[in-house]
């Protein structure tokens, strides 16, 4: 079956580390998303990648970081720089060429104490 | 740039009864809209999208919404509501812009259903 697989479901960290979540895809798309969403404040994008080896800042990179290697891969790095890393962390796909409804992996809630 | 405003943070409604999830949106040009689901700690799924054409658009699950443009709105609709509804609802409004295509998400409706 096509999808999105984020790992792990849940991580827990200790502050002032760096923490990597995992983001694949089989469908193809060409462009992927990293969305934060916490309580009440809907999805604000971090990061979005439309091609291989090119990615943008979202609304709120600040304290992120993100690669894209592989089409089928975007992992996202929440690195000791994010004052409030604690959130729940959603992926999503969408083909290129227009507009286009995303695809959304299950997300990766992320605590950090 | 286009932005998206979902009014009713939480809808209590008893199952069986009708419901209407309010979407305003502000985007220059004609816009491309979006309803999605989300159950508790759980991905985004896409209920119905509007693009071009029919105002009146169906979705998964027995959804429906419709695009008006004089009052910038795409409400979505259930006349039935199944406790399975229970779900926080987004709308999004999406543009393409040089190739890109960056949707803008409301904040959500968090459905809460009565049995």
């Amino acid at each position: 079956d096509g999808g999105i697989t984020q790992s792990p479901k849940y991580l827990f960290r200790k502050e002032g580390q760096n923490v990597t979540l995992s983001c694949e895809q089989n469908l193809n798309h060409d462009a992927m998303y990293w969305y934060r969403q916490d309580p009440g404040q809907g999805l604000r994008l971090i990061y979005y990648s439309q091609i291989v080896n090119d990615f943008q800042k979202g609304d709120i990179a600040e304290g992120y970081s993100v690669s894209r290697e592989k089409k089928e891969s975007f992992p996202l790095t929440v690195t000791s720089a994010q004052k409030n890393p604690t959130a729940f962390y959603l992926c999503a796909s969408s083909a290129t060429g227009g507009v286009n409804e995303q695809y959304f992996g299950p997300g990766t809630r992320l605590t950090v104490t | 740039a286009q932005s998206v405003t979902q009014p009713d943070i939480h809808i209590t409604v008893s199952e069986g009864a009708s419901l209407e999830l309010r979407c305003n949106y502000s985007y220059g040009a004609t816009p491309y809209l979006f309803w999605y689901v989300q159950s508790p700690g759980q991905g985004l799924q896409l209920l119905l999208k509007y693009f071009s054409g029919d105002t009146l658009v169906q979705g998964i699950k027995g959804f429906e919404a419709e695009f008006k443009r004089s009052q910038s709105s795409f409400n979505l609709r259930k006349p039935s509501v199944h406790w399975s509804d229970a779900a926080e609802y987004f709308c999004a409004v999406g543009a393409a812009s040089g190739g890109s295509y960056i949707p803008t998400f409301g904040r959500g409706t968090s459905l809460i259903v009565h049995p």
